[in-house]
């Protein structure tokens, strides 16, 4: 079964600064799908990037973006110019295409920004 | 385009006592899936529904069962409520469910559930 680690319960980073969010995965599968999930206090999961395994290169969206080490299973997210607004909980997730394709969620890290 | 939409957002139930909790996906989404989160076993996979099919489904004692309407909706039910159903449920939708994995889920913003 596949597996998700997050390392860091805990991460804390200053405004404008960047930070990196490690995630580890487990699986024998050679195609799926990764996830970096935000869930602010509102409660509401919202989708922040996604990568496909069979593609090398690494997905990026505005301050957003990963490091997908596909032989190290490893798929750590990168937040540059920390804004506030990103203060949650970040959870990695991995999906497979295949049959019983639920979602596999880490523990979460909690992030905070200061001012 | 309206968002993936739970009821009630907050509910106290007791002991014994079953619970009904509702999610309607986005327009078009026929995949919604169901998870339980806690502050100690974090986000694990209920169920999932398409079209009207139960597709998948978690490692939860048979208490805990869900169905899906013809216009996509779906509900969850808990029967026998127990102290450590106490949690955040999430209904989550995607556009497809096999073959479409990739799209990843749109979330709800949850219902709480805490039993007294």
């Amino acid at each position: 079964a596949q597996t998700v680690t997050q390392s860091q319960p805990e991460m804390s980073v200053q405004e404008a600064e960047t930070v990196t969010l490690s995630c580890t995965y487990d699986t024998s599968e050679s195609d799926y799908y990764l996830f970096w999930y935000k869930q602010p206090p509102s409660r509401q999961m919202i989708l922040v990037i996604r990568q496909e395994a069979y593609k090398q290169q690494n997905a990026t969206e505005n301050r957003f973006s990963v490091n997908f080490q596909k032989a190290a299973k490893s798929f750590s997210l990168k937040i540059s110019d920390s804004q506030l607004g990103d203060a949650a909980m970040y959870f990695c997730a991995y999906r497979s295409p295949y049959n019983n394709n639920d979602m596999r969620f880490g523990a979460g890290t909690r992030l905070t920004v200061k001012p | 385009k309206a968002g993936v939409t739970q009821t009630p957002r907050y509910l106290i139930k007791t002991r014994g006592q079953q619970v009904t909790l509702s999610c309607s996906p986005i327009s078009g989404h026929r995949s919604v899936s169901w998870y339980q989160q806690t502050p100690g076993q974090g986000l694990q996979f209920l169920f999932e529904y398409f079209s009207e099919t139960q597709r998948n489904k978690g490692n939860f004692p048979g208490r805990f069962s869900g169905r899906q309407f013809s216009n996509s909706r779906s509900e969850m039910n808990v029967s026998t409520l127990e102290l450590g159903d106490s949690a955040l449920y999430l209904c989550a939708s995607s556009l497809v469910a096999t073959g479409g994995a990739g799209y990843g889920y749109t979330f709800g913003s949850g219902t709480r559930l805490t039993v007294v």
